[in-house]
């Protein structure tokens, strides 16, 4: 089946204890994204990814970190994360920009005390 | 700055009556424009997008939009909505930026309610 696969789904953590969401999807797209989503703004666009090794900002990649070292993997990292930093956060991948649909991974509820 | 801007963040209808969802957008040049929808405890999954050609794009589960130019708008309906469709729809655009790439950026999201 194809899909984008995160983990964990729901992860409560404390402020400063580094963490990473894995996301992963098996439909060989080039273009990868994470967002976070918040009430009344929507998704908004942490990093994305336009192939391996090639990363780049989104609107709110302040405290954030991403790798992409294989093409089907494109975990999010926060080294010391912050209370502000809860939220619910979505992986997605495209085969390519413009027109192409994304297709969105379950989302990872993120809570840090 | 492009935007995309949904009139309503809540909409509460009746089983049977028409959903109408507004979106517009800020743009100098025409976008691709998509609607999402998120059921609860889900991600996100494609109802429909425009790219080009006709102005009017059906999508899954009997909703369909219109890309008004002149209006800036892309309005999301269903002629009869079904307890099924509760969820939170979000209307996107995608804009070419230099680099090459292309960025997807929503709106805050609409609250569909339907009360039997």
């Amino acid at each position: 089946e194809a899909q984008v696969t995160q983990n964990p789904r729901y992860l409560i953590t404390v402020t400063g204890k580094k963490l990473t969401v894995t996301c992963s999807q098996n439909m060989n797209h080039e273009y990868m994204s994470w967002y976070r989503q918040d009430p009344g703004l929507g998704l908004r666009q942490i990093y994305y990814s336009m192939n391996v090794e090639v990363t780049d900002k989104g609107d709110v990649p302040e405290r954030y970190k991403v790798s992409r070292k294989e093409k089907r993997n494109f975990p999010l990292i926060l080294e010391s994360p912050s209370p502000n930093q809860t939220s619910l956060y979505f992986c997605a991948s495209s085969p390519y920009g413009g027109a192409s649909e994304q297709y969105f991974g379950p989302g990872t509820r993120l809570t840090v005390t | 700055a492009q935007s995309v801007t949904q009139l309503g963040s809540h909409v509460s209808v009746s089983e049977g009556a028409l959903v109408l969802l507004r979106c517009n957008y800020s743009s100098s040049v025409p976008p691709y424009l998509f609607w999402y929808v998120q059921y609860p405890n889900q991600g996100l999954q494609l109802l429909l997008k425009y790219t080009t050609g006709a102005t009017l794009v059906k999508g899954i589960n009997g909703f369909e939009a219109e890309f008004k130019k002149s209006e800036t708008s892309f309005h999301l309906t269903k002629p009869s909505a079904h307890m099924s469709d509760a969820a939170e729809y979000f209307c996107a655009v995608s804009l070419m930026f230099s680099g090459g790439y292309n960025k997807l950026i929503f709106g805050a999201g609409t609250r569909l309610a339907v009360h039997p």
